[in-house]
């Protein structure tokens, strides 16, 4: 699998939006990108995913770049249960797929 | 609709012995899929379980097994227990094989201390 590369940790006030940054230089055609996140002492939660175009749901943004590089997780007014490991991950699409989680990054979020 | 339960939650064992944990998927989710978290290696995927047949499997010693029961309902064992066994052990469960367009959901993990 492609590798990613996030930031360790980033901070953030309560209801300010928060642009979380995923490099993924060596993403392949078919890669799609997935973010998911994990509170303190919980399994990670599902977050969004896509492939090309910028998805929006009820959580988040994805903003993908246009040549596929880079990647960005938008919350758009962050809360402190959004304090949570963010972890980008990229997903092929070929059969014997062995999904791949990185360090993530931290985020810190102040009242 | 009930999410992904894995049970015991905290599971204490010493070196030598063995253990199981379990994992019961969300209703009609046939994938499950074992994930082991430590504080030095992250997260780190085990293996993958459809249709009770293991479709996949991570960089694990065979000391790590599981298997898969025709209600979709999953059970990992990990014999000979070594400390470093121990980690927060995490099931996942998606309503088909993981892909790269589908999503997973994960249970809240058993911690496994091994002393």
């Amino acid at each position: 699998d492609a590798k990613t590369t996030q930031p360790n940790s980033m901070e953030s006030n309560e209801e300010e939006p928060v642009h979380l940054p995923c490099n993924h230089s060596t993403i392949s055609g078919t890669d799609y990108i997935h973010w998911y996140r994990q509170l303190p002492s919980q399994g990670p939660e599902y977050v969004i995913h896509g492939l090309t175009s910028n998805v929006n749901n009820r959580m988040a943004s994805l903003a993908i770049a246009e040549d596929r590089k880079s990647s960005t997780l938008i919350l758009h007014r962050a809360t402190l249960r959004d304090a949570a490991v963010y972890y980008c991950i990229l997903r092929d699409i070929g059969g014997s797929y062995i999904p791949t989680f990185g360090r993530g990054t931290s985020l810190i979020v102040h009242p | 609709k009930a999410g992904v339960t894995q049970t015991p939650r905290y599971l204490i064992k010493t070196r030598g012995q063995q253990v199981t944990l379990s994992c019961s998927p969300i209703s009609g989710h046939r994938s499950v899929s074992w994930y082991q978290q430590t504080p030095g290696q992250g997260l780190q995927f085990l293996f993958e379980y459809f249709s009770e047949t293991q479709r996949n499997k991570g960089n694990f010693p065979g000391r790590f097994s599981g298997r898969q029961f025709s209600n979709s309902r999953s059970e990992m064992n990990v014999s000979t227990l070594e400390l470093g066994d121990s980690a927060l052990y995490l099931c996942a469960s998606s309503l088909e094989r993981v892909r790269s367009y589908n999503e997973q959901f994960f249970g809240p993990g058993t911690r496994l201390t091994v002393l």
